[in-house]
């Protein structure tokens, strides 16, 4: 049982290009959600998915894309990468039907990106 | 804007005494916290919750105390451990909205042997 796994770890991307950064979770978890972590600043919600199919906005949606097709996947897309978007992404996720206020979210180890 | 702040970037304490965690927040909105655990490389992980119907929540050495008026929290560990050095967040959730879990900007623990 690996939890919830993250690919890259590191990823440098120039100003412009796009990548995926790919979250798999292996907990039969419904819920899956995407953060960022600015230097010195807390965790920001980009999207968030309640089940296949479903996705939604969270507080920092812009530049990001999101797809959910099937339970254990929530890949984000940035299209053109942009130097704001230098931060620490971590994938969650969790079991609910209520969503993260009494539920625990189970993190992955994060993606550090730094655009140039 | 920040709606959940920890004013304590750091904090240090020696093995065995108390360590006292704050947060601070902003929207009376907010009706359920909770307190994360983050080391290096790692993502964080949860810690201990409250809801706002209660004013504790006890969880072997980890307590924490909620005070809605003042709009504060905070997380009491006793006794330290070395082990528990790590960056601790806390957390909160919008009762109209499951989904809207903010952040606070986090606070280093180190704990001395």
């Amino acid at each position: 049982n690996a939890g919830v796994t993250q690919t890259p770890k590191f990823r440098i991307l120039k100003i412009g290009q796009s990548m995926t950064l790919q979250c798999t979770q292996d907990m039969n978890h419904n819920y899956m959600y995407w953060y960022r972590q600015d230097p010195g600043m807390g965790l920001k919600l980009i999207y968030y998915s309640v089940g296949a199919g479903i996705t939604d906005k969270g507080e920092v949606p812009n530049g990001y894309n999101v797809s959910r097709s099937t339970t254990e996947d929530f890949p984000l897309r940035l299209e053109l990468a942009a130097p704001s978007q230098t931060s620490v992404y971590f994938c969650a996720s969790s079991y609910s039907t209520r969503g993260p206020r009494t539920d625990t979210q189970y993190f992955g180890p994060g993606t550090r990106l730094t655009v140039l | 804007d920040q709606q959940v702040k920890q004013n304590s970037p750091s904090l240090s304490v020696q093995e065995g005494r108390i360590s006292i965690l704050n947060c601070d927040y902003t929207n009376s909105m907010f009706d359920y916290f909770l307190w994360y655990k983050k080391y290096p490389a790692e993502g964080p992980t949860f810690l201990i919750s409250i809801s706002s119907i209660k004013d504790k929540n006890e969880d072997g050495r980890f307590t924490v105390f909620l005070n809605k008026s003042a709009k504060h929290l905070s997380l009491h560990i006793v006794p330290s451990q070395p082990g528990d050095s790590a960056v601790y967040f806390c957390a909160a959730t919008n009762r109209y909205n499951n989904n809207d879990m903010r952040f606070g900007a986090g606070t280093r623990l180190t704990v001395k042997p």
